[in-house]
C-alpha cells in the first residue's frame, strides 16, 4: 500500500523553464511534507518542506505547494538549471518523530 | 556539517551469508534509520532507533535485524542474505526534537549484491 505516490518516473525540461514535480498521498494524518534530492552515488539531501497548516513554502528557486483537499503536493523549480538534474523524492510524516514515508521518486533531467 | 558514514560503498555476498552494514554519524543525533532504495519503489524504511539500545520495526523488517550499542553507530544485519535483499541501503540520522527530527541526513549508501 503506497501511501505516498509519485506517478511520473521521469521528467525532462529545458534549461530556464519551469520544472513541476508532483506527489500524491493517501493518509490524511500526514502533517508534514518534504522533498529530497538525490544525485547518483550520493545519499538524498533535504531540499524543502511544508507543514500542513500552510499551502505554500518558498526557498529561492524552489517552491512547494500543498493542496490538502486533493491530497496533492508539487515542487516547482524556476528557472531550472542543468545542476538540478537528479532524482527527487517526496516524503511525508505524521507526528512520529523522524519516520518518513517516501514516494518512488521522479528523475528530473534539465537539458541545456 | 553533519556526516553520516556507511562503511562500504559496494558489497558482494553469497546467499545464506550473515551480512553486517555499519553506519556512523558524527553529530550526536538521537534518531537513526535504515532504508533500502529499489527502482520503482522509492525508499522503504527497514528499522529505526530513537535512542541507544532501542529499536523499532519499519515497514519491511523481515529478514533484517539491527543493533545500536552506541549513540553514534547503527548496524543493519542480514541474518541470512537472500537474492531479494540485493539493493541500495541508506542510513540516515536526525535530532530528536520534533521539527528537526523530520530532517534526515543520509549517508552515501551501500550497494549490496547477493549472489
Amino acid at each position: 500500500d503506497q501511501q505516498v505516490k509519485q506517478n511520473s518516473p521521469s521528467l525532462s525540461v529545458q534549461e530556464g523553464r519551469i520544472s513541476i514535480l508532483n506527489c500524491d498521498y493517501t493518509n490524511s494524518m500526514f502533517d508534514y511534507f518534504l522533498w529530497y534530492k538525490k544525485y547518483p552515488a550520493e545519499g538524498p539531501t533535504f531540499l524543502i518542506s511544508i507543514s500542513s497548516i500552510k499551502d505554500k513554502n518558498e526557498d529561492g528557486r524552489f517552491t512547494v505547494f500543498l493542496n490538502k483537499s486533493a491530497k496533492h503536493l508539487s515542487l516547482h523549480i524556476v528557472p531550472s538549471q542543468p545542476g538540478d538534474s537528479a532524482v527527487y523524492f517526496c516524503a511525508a510524516n505524521y507526528n512520529q518523530g523522524g519516520k518518513l514515508i517516501f514516494g518512488q521518486g521522479t528523475e528530473l533531467s534539465v537539458k541545456p | 556539517d553533519v556526516k553520516v558514514t556507511q562503511s562500504s560503498r559496494y558489497l558482494v555476498k553469497r546467499t545464506g551469508e550473515k551480512v553486517f552494514l555499519e553506519c556512523v554519524q558524527d553529530m550526536d543525533h538521537e534518531n537513526m534509520f535504515w532504508y533500502r532504495q529499489d527502482p520503482g519503489l522509492g525508499l522503504r524504511l527497514i528499522y529505526f532507533s530513537y535512542d541507544v539500545k532501542m529499536k523499532e520495526k519499519g515497514d519491511i523488517p523481515e529478514g533484517y535485524s539491527v543493533s545500536r550499542e552506541k549513540k553514534e553507530r547503527f548496524s543493519l544485519i542480514l541474518e541470512s542474505a537472500s537474492t531479494n535483499q540485493t539493493s541500495m541501503y541508506l542510513c540516515a540520522s536526525s535530532l530528536s526534537r520534533l521539527r528537526q527530527a523530520r530532517k534526515l541526513f543520509f549517508g552515501s549508501g551501500t550497494q549490496l549484491s547477493v549472489l
